[in-house]
């Protein structure tokens, strides 16, 4: 079945560090990818997302790519702020899967000013 | 617009009581789920609903869990009698259509089952 594999955390970065956050996922077709953030106490966030191949999701300074060849879509953040203090969950939504979104387990950043 | 709502935010229950979860996804959004996130895990489908029909519920525990959505618009997950393990937070989110690939997510229901 489909399912996706997140990096452990915690992750602990000084402000303005590079941010990567390794997901890979095992899928049949071409499902569409996300990463959702849950800051404490919220609910959960679509940061971004990328629908086929090569396509690359970007919002707020974050960025992750499709790589279908690598079965990836690694997240990204060239300079980290004490407010992405955060979980990052990377999903998959199965093509004619009905919209249900299959999670990793989650990576929890925290920066340090 | 507002968010998806949900109620309570925290419920602390002994185990075999019950207890109801109670969603009102974002106005005009025709299809619900009902998400299960244990500690240190990511979010599990219950189940999902297009209007007030079921699209699905494979990975429900029937035996234990219920949910309902009759009107089509809010929705009220159940559990009787409560395990140990069903302590998670509840999380529900709608989207606007069935194959919509944006979901909005309200802030959860914390329970604790001693």
């Amino acid at each position: 079945g489909n399912s996706v594999t997140q990096m452990e955390g915690p992750v602990t970065l000084s402000e303005e560090a590079f941010l990567t956050i390794n997901c890979t996922y095992t899928a049949t077709g071409y499902p569409s990818l996300f990463w959702y953030v849950q800051y404490p106490g919220e609910g959960l966030q679509l940061l971004l997302k990328a629908t086929k191949a090569d396509d690359k999701g970007s919002n707020k300074g974050f960025e992750a790519t499709y790589r279908k060849e690598t079965t990836s879509f690694h997240l990204e953040k060239g300079s980290v702020q004490v407010s992405d203090s955060a979980v990052y969950f990377c999903a998959l939504m199965g093509y004619n899967q009905g919209g249900k979104l299959i999670f990793g387990q989650g990576t929890e950043l925290s920066v340090k000013p | 617009e507002a968010g998806v709502a949900q109620s309570p935010r925290y419920k602390i229950i002994e185990k075999r009581q019950s207890v109801a979860f109670w969603c009102n996804p974002i106005s005009g959004h025709a299809t619900l789920y009902w998400y299960q996130q244990i500690l240190g895990q990511g979010p599990k489908l219950l189940i999902q609903f297009q209007n007030n029909g079921v699209v699905d519920d494979s990975q429900l525990p029937k035996d234990r869990f219920s949910a309902e959505r009759l009107k089509g618009v809010d929705s009220t997950l159940k559990i009787q009698p409560a395990k140990l393990e069903d302590s998670a937070v509840y999380l529900c989110a709608s989207s606007r259509l069935l194959l919509e690939r944006e979901q909005y997510f309200g802030p959860g229901t914390r329970l604790t089952v001693t």
